[in-house]
């Protein structure tokens, strides 16, 4: 079974970089094709999918957020990380990191870290 | 705005039958498998259904999932108490070339 859990700043400053990263721990990583992700919920609003990493190195992200991120993968140290630049009010959110199982026609999150409370002000 | 519809509220009594619906496109719903997720407040979102019917373990029968066209629902029976929360339905998008949620449906039991 995989565990998740992120780690990184609480409180990010307007116009500065939020980072976050998880830290991949269990006895065995998930099998077969695969999507290291991230996933933020603003304070009473639903869920927002903000991109994917994959062990290759092939990346996704959400349209709207897309000039502003940037995801890396070092599964040496079982971490993947998560940078969102020119912070805004409207970046506080939950973030979680995620896992997205991949398979012919299903794409579902099926681990979710704990989450992890960013403000932007 | 989210890419998937989902009512924002539904309600019904302690061991009736709710059904959650859940509305894309061809692009996401009609091409791909939903998956439904559980989130209770405070805590991460947890899969509920995957590939449109399929449940996890631990997920009881009560949970059934059902998709058609550019549609899926989320049905639960003998509702409880513990089922208060609130629901995502999720899949892939082949536009955007991410997984996209529903806006999320609060189930109050009466």
């Amino acid at each position: 079974q995989v565990q998740l859990r992120e780690s990184g700043p609480a409180l990010v400053k307007p116009s500065e970089t939020l980072s976050l990263t998880c830290d991949i721990s269990g006895d065995s990583l998930p099998s077969g094709n695969y999507f290291w992700s991230w996933v933020r919920q603003p304070p009473g609003k639903g869920l927002e999918f903000i991109g994917y990493i994959h062990s290759s190195g092939t990346t996704s992200y959400e349209p709207s957020l897309r000039s502003r991120v940037t995801m890396s993968l070092q599964m040496s140290k079982r971490q993947f990380s998560l940078t969102l630049g020119s912070a805004t009010a409207a970046d506080t959110a939950v973030y979680f990191c995620a896992g997205v199982k991949v398979g012919t026609s299903g794409y579902y999150v099926d681990h979710w870290g704990q989450g992890s409370r960013v403000t932007v002000s | 705005q989210s890419v998937l519809t989902q009512p924002p509220s539904v309600s019904a009594a302690p061991g009736q039958k709710v059904t959650i619906s859940c509305s894309g496109s061809r692009s996401n719903i009609g091409t791909n498998y939903v998956s439904w997720y559980q989130q209770f407040p405070g805590t991460a979102p947890k899969l509920l259904m995957y590939e449109n019917n399929m449940r996890p373990l631990g997920i009881p029968g009560r949970f059934t999932g059902s998709k058609s066209g550019t549609s899926a629902t989320l049905d639960i029976t003998g509702l409880q108490t513990g089922d208060e929360a609130d629901y995502y339905c999720g899949t892939w998008d082949l536009s955007l070339r991410v997984v996209v949620f529903g806006g999320g449906t609060k189930l109050t039991v009466l």
